[in-house]
């Protein structure tokens, strides 16, 4: 079975502060994501990757960066916290169309 | 850009009975893949099924179907006898077909969280 770890469960962190969200894959995926989990608003994506260093924007990249030095190692960077940040964060990686997810971070900004 | 529609942003069964949830899209793309994701309490969202536009066979997997209407662009979701385990949030989703970098990116609908009554 397809692995996705996230390092965090729950999180809470101070407005200003820089956050790192870490994301680890075992099946070898080309691609990995980063969507943040609103109410009524579904799943949105943040950044994704498909391959080492490489990078593209999602629809809500503002306020986020990404850093894929290795193949199974997704990292999710908040600047400077801010308390719209507040939200639920799932990892994704996938293969031939079938994404896998994480447990998912619940952020607290406080 | 696609956007996926889900109506029903809650709703309740008798556990054993059939339930449908539904899903429209809206897409200039001819093909494409469609899916079900379930979101159990437990937060892990996996998949349920999983749709090829190009196929007219409706997809089905054990109690899970679907009924794909593409010219009407639509997609819902048939769960048949019902069980607790089945309560949390569904979001259905879709994918532009074709093997480009950013080919595997989903666009979700808002969910329906449905609750199945003992």
């Amino acid at each position: 079975d397809v692995k996705v770890t996230q390092s965090s469960r729950y999180l809470v962190k101070r407005t200003g502060e820089k956050v790192f969200l870490e994301c680890v894959q075992d099946m070898d995926h080309e691609n990995m994501f980063w969507y943040r989990q609103d109410p009524g608003l579904g799943l949105r994506l943040i950044y994704f990757s498909y391959d080492v260093k490489m990078k593209e924007k999602g629809d809500i990249p503002e306020g986020y960066s990404v850093s894929r030095e290795k193949k199974e190692r997704f990292s999710l960077i908040l600047e400077s916290a801010s308390t719209n940040q507040t939200s639920m964060y799932l990892c994704a990686s996938s293969l031939s169309k079938s994404q896998h997810f994480g447990d998912g971070t619940r952020l607290s900004i406080l | 850009a696609q956007t996926v529609t889900q109506s029903q942003p809650e709703m309740s069964v008798q556990e054993a009975e059939t339930v449908t949830l539904s899903c429209t899209y809206d897409t200039s793309e001819n093909n494409y893949y469609l899916f079900w994701y379930k979101q159990p309490p437990s937060r892990q969202m996996i998949l349920v099924i999983r749709q090829e536009a190009y196929k007219q066979q409706n997809a089905t997997e054990n109690r899970f179907s679907v009924n794909f209407q593409k010219a009407a662009k639509s997609f819902s979701l048939k769960i048949s006898d019902s069980q607790l385990g089945d309560t949390a949030m569904y979001f259905c989703a879709f994918m532009k077909h074709g093997t480009n970098f950013g080919n595997e990116k989903l666009t979700f609908g808002t969910g329906t969280r449905l609750t199945i009554i003992p």
